[in-house]
């Protein structure tokens, strides 16, 4: 069973920094593009960063391009977002989600999500 | 920066079919995708590439894309049914792109 964890939602401050993680199980995580989506509380789905299977291509939306950053170690089946010099308005559910199909780089998109961890950026 | 515009909402009677687009003006030679979101739940994959169902989603579920348009059709919306539909889609660059949301309530 595909199982997808995220950790690391807490309350910080406009300015500061905050590493988000992702535990993947149930597929063989290093066969996948991963993406970060987030919503924030009442409002649509996001878009925010993904990473290929090899690490070898991210992509990022624009109103994250420079501050956060996505990585993944496939030797422990885990999935990172970097953020830095938050904005309250990055305060949202972020979740992960997995690719549906193995090792393609054209035709991705998020097919199985995690629940999501939530986190504040207010002072 | 790519843009996907949905209408806000959708409202039918159950039974009725139900119609949700997306505008997009890189359709339709860009894949749409269609999902799913009941009230504090994940989001659920419906259709991908503008057309297939993923095993488990009802047949009742359907998708084109056309124009400069997308469409996720319910022929005979279920109560089941009500939740927010989100169609995305992936940019000339390789990035993400989600509509803003439909609100589908089936009463």
């Amino acid at each position: 069973e595909v199982q997808l964890v995220e950790s690391g939602g807490v309350v910080v401050q406009p300015g500061g920094s905050l590493r988000l993680s992702c535990a993947a199980s149930g597929f063989s995580f290093d066969d996948y593009t991963m993406h970060w989506v987030r919503q924030a509380p009442g409002k649509g789905l996001e878009w925010v960063s993904l990473i290929t299977w090899d690490g070898g291509s991210k992509r990022y939306a624009d109103s994250v391009k420079g501050r956060f950053t996505i990585s993944r170690d496939n030797s422990k089946n885990s999935l990172h977002l970097q953020m830095n010099s938050l904005r309250p308005e990055d305060t949202a559910l972020y979740s992960c989600a997995k690719d549906k199909y193995r090792n393609d780089k054209v035709k991705t998109f998020p097919d199985y999500w995690g629940q999501g961890t939530l986190f504040n950026v207010s002072s | 920066s790519y843009e996907l515009t949905q209408p806000p909402s959708v409202s039918v009677s159950p039974g009725q079919a139900a119609r949700i687009t997306c505008s997009g003006d890189a359709f339709p030679s860009k894949f749409a995708y269609w999902y799913q979101q009941k009230s504090g739940q994940a989001p659920v994959l419906v259709i991908y590439e503008d057309t297939k169902r993923p095993s488990g989603i009802p047949e009742r579920f359907s998708g084109s894309n056309s124009g400069t348009m997308a469409t996720l059709t319910l022929s005979g919306a279920q109560v089941e049914d009500e939740a927010d539909y989100y169609c995305y889609s992936i940019d000339s660059s390789g990035k993400g792109v989600f509509g803003g949301g439909t609100k589908l309530t089936v009463l």
